[in-house]
């Protein structure tokens, strides 16, 4: 089993519409949870980062995390075509350091 | 500001050669990791440093992959021999690691643009 899991699908979402994205991780120990955004070619960029039980809102981003579930998620509201990316969840298994486990990502396709 | 700056962009050889991969880090940024993607096991931590300290090299593969960090403002990844199955984009990327006990710890990683490297 990965310890940090996506689908990896792509995601097909009309314009406008709300894009949902899950991730699974196996250490109950993890801290923090990062979403990255990747485009074709380029490099990841976080999104947003979270580390409390709920939600929490960026602009049109919506990371949830449910520690006793362990899973991360995120939802792109008013999903655009500049959105078509695949997207990353990292996890920060290390309390006291700063290493990243990263799943295989959501490769998310925003239609017109 | 310069973001994260890694050289060579693009890099073919052939099986057997030593390949060097270089980044810069962000001025200021006193953690640095090197990354490596591929579709088959996607995005792979291989080593990072704190202050030029490597901290953790369990990613690393195996010997025939190494990294230094002479200073603050420069890190190598070499591989020698390289092989085809290191043919894969590399990352570097570096952060600001707060001082002090921050818990959880929610430092940002900034990415370079990588380096695609192709062993033939």
């Amino acid at each position: 089993q990965k310890e940090v899991e996506q689908n990896s699908g792509p995601l097909s979402v009309p314009e406008g519409a709300i894009a949902s994205l899950n991730c699974t991780y196996s250490d109950r120990g993890s801290q923090s949870f990062f979403w990255y955004r990747q485009y074709s070619g380029k490099s990841p960029e976080l999104i947003m980062f979270i580390y409390s039980n709920g939600d929490k809102e960026d602009g049109r981003f919506t990371a949830q995390l449910n520690k006793a579930s362990q899973y991360v998620s995120l939802l792109i509201r008013d999903s655009q075509p500049s959105d078509s990316a695949t997207y990353l969840c990292a996890v920060n298994i290390d309390a006291a350091g700063n290493k990243l486990t990263f799943g295989g990502g959501t490769r998310v396709l925003v239609k017109p | 500001d310069a973001g994260v700056i890694q050289s060579p962009r693009h890099e073919v050889t052939e099986m057997g050669q030593e390949v060097t991969l270089r980044c810069k880090p962000i001025s200021g940024h006193n953690s640095l990791f090197w990354y490596r993607q591929t579709m088959m096991r996607g995005l792979e931590l291989l080593i990072y440093f704190n202050n030029n300290v490597p901290i953790d090299d369990s990613g690393m593969p195996e010997d025939r992959f190494s990294a230094k960090m002479p200073n603050a403002s420069f890190s190598t990844l070499k591989i020698q021999p390289s092989e085809p199955r290191d043919s894969a984009v590399y990352f570097c990327a570096s952060s600001l690691r707060s001082s002090g006990r921050q818990m959880p710890r929610t430092d940002t990683q900034y990415f370079g643009p990588g380096t695609r490297l192709t062993v033939l």
